[in-house]
């Protein structure tokens, strides 16, 4: 079973500062590793997919980069609406099973 | 507009059962994958289940596998999952989502709360 760990557990920043977060496996990963971020009381929001594609309708500032066993999104300039919580996801191969990372919280510093 | 309504959430005693419901609209159901994940309160997300476009594979979370049940009705756009045997430590708010295979989950449900308590 591939384990997920992201850190740091909480970034405080400020609005138009850069947010950095990491998404480390315990082994490689396949292509896919997904992001999401998940606003209080809504549902999680996909962000970027196969480690560096943003979804439809994500803004310029969300990226992602990675391959192996070490993931990134950076947030180049955050805007009051991006502090939230985010989480990683991955898939296995065989069977393909889904796990998400414990998330990161980006709080307003 | 692509719509995903999770229902049938409540309050449950322990080893009790519970059929939770999503109805999709705005694209072709029978096209894609879909999954059941949940969050316990305060928690993070917990993947619970998958089921293929034609019902074909299914898998299941460790946690939940014996005693919960995915499953599609592609006539009546809906997916389902029957929790069985529940448990404290299955009440979570369960959304259901869609996924568009390696381009992740990119439609979810606005979620349903299940309580297990006695």
């Amino acid at each position: 079973e591939i384990v997920l760990t992201q850190s740091p557990a909480t970034l405080s920043l400020s609005p138009g500062e850069r947010a950095t977060l990491s998404c480390r496996a315990s082994q490689s990963v396949s292509s896919y590793l997904a992001w999401y971020q998940q606003k209080p009381g809504q549902a999680p929001r996909l962000l970027i997919y196969d480690a560096s594609n943003r979804a439809t309708g994500i803004p310029a500032r969300f990226s992602g980069s990675g391959s192996g066993t070490d993931f990134t999104l950076t947030i180049s300039s955050l805007e009051p609406e991006d502090f939230a919580v985010y989480y990683c996801q991955q898939r296995s191969n065989w069977p393909p099973l889904y796990t998400f990372g414990p998330g990161t919280k980006v709080d307003i510093k | 507009e692509v719509q995903l309504v999770e229902s049938g959430g409540g309050l449950v005693k322990p080893g009790g059962s519970l059929r939770l419901s999503c109805a999709a609209s705005g694209f072709t159901f029978s096209s894609y994958s879909m999954n059941w994940v949940r969050q316990a309160p305060g928690k993070g997300l917990e993947w619970v289940s998958s089921i293929s476009s034609s019902s074909s594979y299914i898998y299941y979370a460790d946690s939940v596998k014996g005693r919960f049940t995915i499953s599609r009705d592609n006539a009546k756009n809906s997916l389902y999952l029957q929790m069985n045997s529940l448990r404290a430590e299955d009440t979570a708010v369960y959304y259901c989502a869609r996924d568009a295979d390696t381009a992740g989950f990119d439609y979810w449900g606005q979620g349903t709360l299940v309580t297990v308590s006695s």
